[in-house]
């Protein structure tokens, strides 16, 4: 079946640091990625996406770029705030086969330090 | 516009009471879910829907029961309340392939069985 593995946190950055997170996926057709963020207390909402082998995601400063061949969907910014810090999650679906389900990664905690 | 909207926001049950968490959409959106979030376990699902009068299981169904008579409401009911069953549940909805199954998500509703 599906899944979706990222990088483990909780990872701490300074101010104005890179960031990525690494995402990698398992999927028998060609899925649809996406990465979303959840806030403090909220629920979670469409950071990027990318429906396609090499189309890249982008939204507020991060991207994302579809690799077919290394099954991958990094999330990258190159510089960070405070106002990132936010729980990432990285989630495929394949909407020719799934009905309206996605299946997530157990999600990368970031705090981002003033 | 509200989106998806759920209630309650916090519920704490004893062991062994039924309750029912509302959901509704506003976006006429076939398909809808409901999620339970559990620390470093990502989202998992509990059940899906892909439009009034069908619904199916997802992968931690046992517990938990939906129906949906309506294309707006997908309420998820808990029928003997256990521990194990403390959670955040997420509701979501997506328009179908069409929009490559982006998510919407409700703002979640906390719950603690003691």
């Amino acid at each position: 079946g599906d899944s979706v593995t990222q990088m483990e946190g909780p990872v701490t950055l300074s101010e104005e640091a890179f960031l990525t997170i690494n995402c990698t996926y398992t999927a028998t057709g060609y899925p649809s990625l996406f990465w979303y963020v959840q806030y403090p207390g909220e629920g979670l909402q469409l950071l990027l996406k990318a429906t396609k082998a090499d189309d890249k995601g982008s939204n507020k400063g991060f991207e994302a770029t579809y690799r077919k061949e290394t099954t991958s969907f990094h999330l990258e910014k190159g510089s960070v705030q405070v106002s990132d810090s936010a729980v990432y999650f990285c989630a495929l679906s394949e909407p020719s086969t799934n009905a309206g389900k996605s299946t997530f990664g157990d999600g990368t905690t970031l705090t981002v330090k003033p | 516009n509200a989106g998806v909207t759920q209630t309650p926001k916090f519920q704490v049950l004893k062991t062994g009471q039924s309750m029912t968490l509302q959901c509704a959409q506003d976006m006429n959106h076939e398909y809808m879910s409901w999620y339970r979030q559990d620390p470093g376990m990502g989202l998992r699902l509990i059940h899906y829907s892909v439009g009034a009068g069908i619904t199916d299981q997802g992968e931690v169904p046992n517990g938990y029961n939906v129906s949906r008579s309506t294309t707006e409401d997908f309420p998820l009911r808990l029928l003997s309340a256990a521990p194990s069953q403390t959670s955040v549940y997420f509701c979501a909805s997506n328009a179908g392939q069409a929009t490559s199954d982006e998510q919407y998500f409700g703002p979640g509703t906390r719950l603690t069985v003691t």
